[in-house]
């Protein structure tokens, strides 16, 4: 079984200061990890995905996270922080080898403060 | 935009009725999963279906059903609706096969825009 914890719900932020969003997650085997992003009244976007690659991933609008087996970690960063960023932030898993089911953890609000 | 379109946007039904959502995926993407997000929750993922047949099933009961056309589009119905069904639901289209893979491939998942049910 697989599962997501995101350390918590709501983080606020100052316009050019780091945002660091926080995923641990659980999985019985070599996952596929991901970031989604979601404003207000619209679907999901993919900002990143780890795939078994380079631990160090980039997505897009800047951000990055890095893949640490040790921690079971995904910790999701934008060095500087725009009002742009404020939205709902997921963190995902899934099986290595299969497009099935993705798990998601419970969200980060993220607030960017002027 | 993801080329994934869902309709209606809102939806109220009341408790007892039955629900029909639907789906168009992108040309191409023959498999396609469903969520439910509660309020405040991330995702949960409640069936997906690979070629017209269900391929994969999440932990909702057999009231949750879908089908899925050739032309690329899917419904979920839900049947004898409860308050606890109101929640955002989103499909999501994939590209390829669902079938396994080696650990190098992934084929991403595109979520449309949800429609909004409302069960009072």
């Amino acid at each position: 079984a697989q599962s997501v914890t995101q350390l918590g719900s709501h983080v606020s932020v100052s316009e050019g200061a780091l945002v660091l969003l926080r995923c641990n997650y659980s999985s019985s085997v070599p996952p596929y990890l991901f970031w989604y992003v979601q404003y207000p009244n619209q679907g999901l976007q993919l900002l990143l995905k780890y795939t078994s690659a380079a631990t160090l991933v980039k997505g897009i609008n800047g951000f990055e996270a890095e893949f640490k087996k040790s921690e079971t970690s995904f910790h999701l960063t934008k060095p500087s922080a725009h009002m742009s960023d404020a939205a709902e932030y997921f963190c995902a898993v899934s099986e290595t080898g299969s497009a099935r089911q993705l798990t998601f953890g419970s969200g980060t609000q993220l607030t960017v403060l002027p | 935009e993801t080329g994934v379109t869902q309709s209606p946007t809102h939806l109220i039904k009341t408790r007892g009725q039955q629900v029909t959502l639907r789906c168009s995926s992108q040309s191409g993407h023959n498999t396609v999963s469903w969520y439910q997000q509660a309020l405040g929750q991330g995702p949960q993922f409640i069936f997906q279906y690979y070629r017209e047949e269900e391929n994969g099933r999440g932990n909702f009961p057999p009231r949750f059903s879908g089908l899925q056309f050739p032309n690329y589009s899917s419904e979920l119905n839900v049947n004898a609706l409860e308050l606890d069904d109101s929640a955002l639901y989103l499909c999501a289209s994939i590209t390829g096969g669902s079938g396994t893979s080696g650990p190098e491939t992934y084929n991403e998942q595109f979520f449309g825009p949800g429609t909004r049910l409302t069960v009072l």
